[in-house]
């Protein structure tokens, strides 16, 4: 069982579309962020999300952390083939960071 | 903000043979450097923490003497992969660590590991 369940796992919507990824835990964070990957690159951080309740708005993206600390979800507005890429949440664990399975978005034009 | 090299970006080795991949630190030093490895379409699964001057802590399945570390330097870990096999082909990437939080890391743009 993974610390971190991320869905979906794929996504592929046209442009325009509005979609929204979850990332939930059994467990409380003292942050969660959120990463978007290109292929043959290194994750980008997008957001950290540290208060219960906290909504953060990136132009079209809006993060999220659950009240109790447990779940986050990213939403894209009017997604764009520019958009498509690996998103990832991961949250601090001890000393480490542990990541999501992943959710590969695919935007259509 | 803080940047983080890898070198090199690809590399192409022959089955049995060692391959060294560096990790630098840019415009920060850093005490902590993270190693992680990507199999495509997958998520980053963290392989060893890198600590400078002392021995790295390796996750659970990892083999210590096929993947060594090296944190000589507030700004440099490198790992090298002994006796490649074509089952190390992977994406690896590195982070280094900026503040006191787990989180407070930044990532290099990875290394594609190919063994033939």
């Amino acid at each position: 069982t993974q610390l971190l369940e991320q869905s979906p796992q794929f996504l592929s919507i046209q442009e325009g579309e509005n979609l929204t990824v979850y990332c939930n835990s059994s467990s409380v964070f003292s942050s969660l962020q959120w990463y978007r990957q290109e292929p043959g690159e290194g994750p980008v951080l997008l957001v950290t999300v540290v208060t219960g309740g906290e909504v953060k708005k990136l132009k079209r993206l809006t993060f999220q952390f659950g009240d109790a600390r447990k779940d986050s979800s990213l939403h894209i507005t009017a997604a764009q083939p520019g958009d498509t890429g690996l998103y990832l949440c991961a949250a601090e664990y001890g000393n480490k960071l542990v990541f999501g399975a992943g959710t590969i978005l695919r935007v259509k034009s | 903000g803080a940047v983080v090299s890898q070198h090199p970006s690809w590399v192409i080795c022959k089955s049995g043979t060692s391959v060294k991949i560096e990790c630098r630190s840019l415009d920060f030093q850093a005490t902590t450097m993270f190693w992680y490895r990507q199999f495509p379409k997958q998520s980053l699964m963290l392989m060893a923490t890198s600590n400078e001057g002392s021995k790295a802590t390796y996750e659970q399945g990892v083999e210590k003497d096929k993947f060594l570390i090296n944190h000589a330097s507030l700004t440099l870990s490198t790992l090298t992969v002994t006796s490649a096999h074509p089952e190390d082909s992977s994406f690896y990437i590195c982070s280094a660590r900026a503040g006191g939080r787990a989180y407070e890391q930044y990532f290099g743009p990875g290394t594609r590991l190919t063994v033939t």
